[in-house]
Formats: C-alpha cells, sequence, structure tokens
C-alpha cells in the first residue's frame, strides 16, 4: 500500500551512541516532515523539508540532522544519544494532506 | 508563533453518550486550518475533520463534528453515539495555509478519552 514506511519501529540505544531512523514513501510528495512525541504530549516538529535538497529546522532541532537527496527518503540522524531523546518519532509526508508513517519508539538508555 | 491548548487531559464517557473535547489556539493569521487526529494505543495518527478557516459553516464526518469558533479562537470536537472504538488520545492541530510555507502542524497537548462500556 501507498504510504510513509518507518524503520525500526523499536529501538534501544546507549547513552552515546549514533543511529539513523529511516523514512521513505512512495506518493511522490515534496514535503515532509520529523515530529517526536514525548510521554503524554502532542508531536513536536523536529525538521522538515520542501523538496529533495531543502531542509530546515523545526521547533525541536538540537541534537538531530536530517538530509534530502531524493523526494522518497527523509533520514533523521542522531549523532550523539541522551536520556532526552527518549520518545516516539513520526515521519509524515505531505499531498492534499498529511500521512504519518506508524511510528518509531526509541529508548536511550 | 502559533500555539494549541488542549485544556482537558482526560476525559471519561459510558458508550453511547455524546462526548465535547475543547480546543483554543493563537494565532495572528486570517487563513488557516484546523484538525482533529486519534491516536489509538497502536500510536497511529488518523485524521478525525479538517476545518478550513474561511468556510463558516462547521465541519461533520459522521458521528464527528466540530464546532467552529473563529473570533474566539476555539475549536471543540463533538462525538456523538460515542463507541467503544472511540476510545484513544485526541489531538487538536492547526496549520498555516500554503502561501506561507512549509505547512507545519502544529499540534495540542492531547486529551486522553475513555469510552465505558
Amino acid at each position: 500500500n501507498a504510504g510513509v514506511t518507518q524503520t525500526p519501529k523499536f529501538r534501544i540505544l546507549k547513552i552515546g551512541q549514533s543511529m539513523t531512523l529511516q523514512c521513505a514513501q512512495d506518493m511522490n510528495h515534496n514535503y515532509m516532515y520529523w515530529y517526536r512525541q514525548d510521554p503524554g504530549m502532542g508531536l513536536k516538529l523536529i525538521y522538515y523539508s520542501v523538496g529533495a535538497g531543502i531542509t530546515d529546522k523545526g521547533e525541536v532541532p538540537n541534537g538531530y540532522n536530517v538530509s534530502r537527496s531524493t523526494t522518497e527518503d527523509f533520514p533523521l540522524r542522531l549523532e550523539l544519544a541522551a536520556p532526552s531523546q527518549t520518545s516516539v518519532y513520526f515521519c509524515a509526508s505531505k499531498g492534499y494532506g498529511y500521512t504519518f508513517g506508524s511510528g518509531t519508539r526509541l529508548t536511550v538508555v | 508563533a502559533q500555539t494549541v491548548t488542549q485544556s482537558q487531559p482526560e476525559m471519561s464517557v459510558q458508550e453511547a453518550e455524546t462526548v465535547t473535547l475543547s480546543c483554543t489556539y493563537d494565532t495572528s493569521e486570517s487563513n488557516y486550518y484546523l484538525f482533529w487526529y486519534k491516536q489509538p494505543p497502536s500510536r497511529q495518527m488518523i485524521l478525525v475533520i479538517r476545518q478550513e478557516a474561511y468556510k463558516q459553516q462547521n465541519a461533520t464526518e459522521n458521528r464527528f463534528s466540530v464546532n467552529f469558533q473563529k473570533a474566539a479562537k476555539s475549536f471543540s470536537l463533538k462525538i456523538s453515539d460515542s463507541q467503544l472504538g472511540d476510545t484513544a488520545m485526541y489531538f487538536c492541530a492547526f496549520m498555516t495555509p500554503f502561501v506561507q510555507g512549509a505547512q507545519k502542524l502544529v499540534f495540542g497537548q492531547g486529551t486522553r478519552l475513555t469510552i465505558n462500556p
């Protein structure tokens, strides 16, 4: 089915480790987004992209990096994991409306 | 910057009852979009209903309807004939129109709704 695919679904990291959360969409959407959702809270924007090669910071970008080399893919990089980055991460793309991925639950210990 | 506030952290009603979830927002824009999203325990984000600010008529989708008060910056969600499957977190969200850039969503803190049998 067409949509937004996120991998992995779950991950446990040790403090200081690095990882990349993958996000891919097959709807040819130009707009893509990364949000984080802390327990019991709403989603907050980390980074977004309006097309291949163009990215910008959202509300909570510290500790993260992104790249957008193709229309389809928008990976999120955590360089030095910290406990404050324990959260659920959602990738989304936008055509007429938003389409969300199923999320990645990340725990940093 | 826009902000969205949901003042009810939790609500609980009996099956078949009607429940209203509150949402207020702050913006200086005159044209924008408002949404209600449902997040069940599966954590999937599901669009419930959408309202364009330039439309005076309140949006409806089957058992779900909104009361949009633009001057008061209020956007409440009414769920009629509530069902057990309506149990979820509900998020109110705001989005600026296309002409103002990347159309980022700004979310409220959420309301945890429980429908009891």
